[in-house]
């Protein structure tokens, strides 16, 4: 157990619907990164917030949009759902200072249909 | 643009035997290589690290190789188990591992009896 939590596990839904994707970290990691895994794009780099802060931007969709509370949760928003976005959400967390050692939760699995 | 190339895409290797993944990457800025283990419907979790300052980690039956001047790096681990069969991932990233990871496309390994 990585100490990182998602939810929901899985969610199913309709194109064109919005969905929200839930992120705890580890306690005391004030990073949070969202990866999109698919089979044929493997593991891609989405967006990452630091302390609240949006601090690296990657290949996120402009449908996409996330933010980080102050209870350092985060969440990950997915609008305008199509059936290319089925894929597995993750996030990861890390600490500030040392080795930065990212680590992943258990995912949420998005299916549109 | 792939920035860290891995292979092979698969392999299978008996019981006892020794497992050998390989990454290669472009971006000379990148300075903190991780290992991610994946079992399937689980999240990645992170198996060992290296720093370009050191040229082998060893922790267990997992060895890390790292080599600069080349810009590749390994995965190799010892006395191949059942339970090691799972996907594994290279990674890389700059400022110590203080920015977002990028992934290879992963290696499906299969450790048979």
């Amino acid at each position: 157990d990585s100490g990182v939590t998602q939810t929901p596990k899985h969610l199913i839904t309709a194109t064109g619907q919005r969905v929200t994707l839930r992120c705890s970290p580890r306690s005391g990691d004030l990073s949070v990164y969202w990866y999109q895994q698919s089979l044929d794009q493997g593991l891609q780099f989405l967006i990452q917030y630091y302390n609240g802060e949006e601090r690296a931007k990657g290949n996120i969709l402009e449908r996409f949009s996330a933010q980080q509370f102050p209870d350092l949760h985060s969440e990950l928003n997915l609008s305008s759902l199509e059936l290319g976005d089925s894929a597995l959400y993750f996030c990861a967390s890390s600490k500030q200072g040392g080795f930065y050692e990212q680590y992943f939760g258990p995912g949420t699995r998005l299916t549109v249909t | 643009q792939q920035q860290v190339k891995q292979s092979p895409q698969s392999l299978i290797v008996q019981k006892g035997g020794i497992s050998i993944i390989n990454c290669a990457y472009e971006n000379t800025a990148f300075d903190y290589f991780p290992w991610y283990q994946q079992f399937p419907g689980k999240g990645p979790a992170l198996l060992i690290a290296i720093r370009p300052d050191v040229s082998e980690k060893k922790e267990g039956r997992f060895t890390i190789s790292f080599n600069k001047s080349a810009k590749q790096f390994s995965l190799h681990i010892m006395d191949s188990q059942p339970g090691d069969s799972a996907t594994y991932f290279c990674a890389a990233s700059r400022n110590s591992g203080n920015t977002p990871l990028v992934f290879g496309k992963g290696t499906r390994l299969s450790v048979i009896a």
